[in-house]
């Protein structure tokens, strides 16, 4: 039974496409994060939820827009993908916002803009 | 000054060596502190929290030192299975995001 599960795990597109990707948690968590990870393997927050309020955004470009319809739900849909958004892209949410626990983090959805 | 500095590494050791990682961190009024393990092209896993008093699970031994501003991660017996990459992570403020190192490569050789 996955814990924090995203979709989909690979996306290929070309630059100027719109794309979405998903992400539930059934760990019954209050808060919820997107982070991106680069080449260089560094973990950047981009967005954070608490129970469907935003309280975090990051210096991120606006084509980056989160939407969380519920608390266990979490999704970014990107638009006008450009190469630079290639990265790959982790869900993770925490039992509270306060991060006493640290995170559970989804498989990670590989994102390739050609 | 980076948030949270790790030695990149990687470090290459045979099986059953003593390995340690450092991590120093910027933020004095840092709350709470993670190591993470990231296996290749996985997501990134809890492996252990960090308390002052430090704290053991096994091979692995945690410490930290506030006044140094200073995490370190000790792997006794290193095991082919120890090849990941270890983070080093930061909650600097209740309520805000985790602050994540570059992390450390750690490739463990028969």
């Amino acid at each position: 039974d996955t814990a924090v599960s995203q979709t989909p795990k690979y996306l290929v597109t070309q630059m100027g496409n719109d794309k979405s990707i998903k992400c539930e948690q059934n760990l019954g968590h209050d808060t919820m994060y997107w982070y991106k990870q680069d080449s260089k393997k560094f973990l950047k927050i981009m967005f954070s939820y608490n129970n469907k309020e935003l309280i975090i955004n990051e210096t991120v470009p606006n084509r980056f827009s989160p939407k969380s319809p519920d608390k266990a739900h979490l999704n970014l849909h990107i638009n006008s993908l450009e190469l630079g958004d290639s990265a790959v892209y982790f869900c993770a949410s925490s039992q509270d916002g306060r991060n006493n626990y640290g995170y559970t983090f989804g498989s990670g959805t590989r994102l390739t803009v050609v | 000054r980076k948030e949270v500095e790790q030695d990149p590494g990687p470090f290459n050791v045979p099986e059953g060596a003593t390995v340690a990682f450092n991590c120093t961190y910027s933020n004095s009024a840092s709350q709470s502190f993670f190591w993470y393990r990231q296996d290749c092209r996985k997501e990134p896993k809890l492996l252990m929290s960090v308390y002052s008093s430090g704290n053991e699970d096994g091979r692995f031994t945690a410490q930290l030192n506030r006044a140094s501003q200073y995490i370190s991660l000790l792997i006794r017996d290193s095991k082919l299975s120890d090849s990941a990459t270890y983070l080093c992570v930061v909650n600097p403020t209740q309520g805000g995001k985790l602050i994540f190192g570059q992390g450390t490569e750690l490739s463990v050789k028969p």
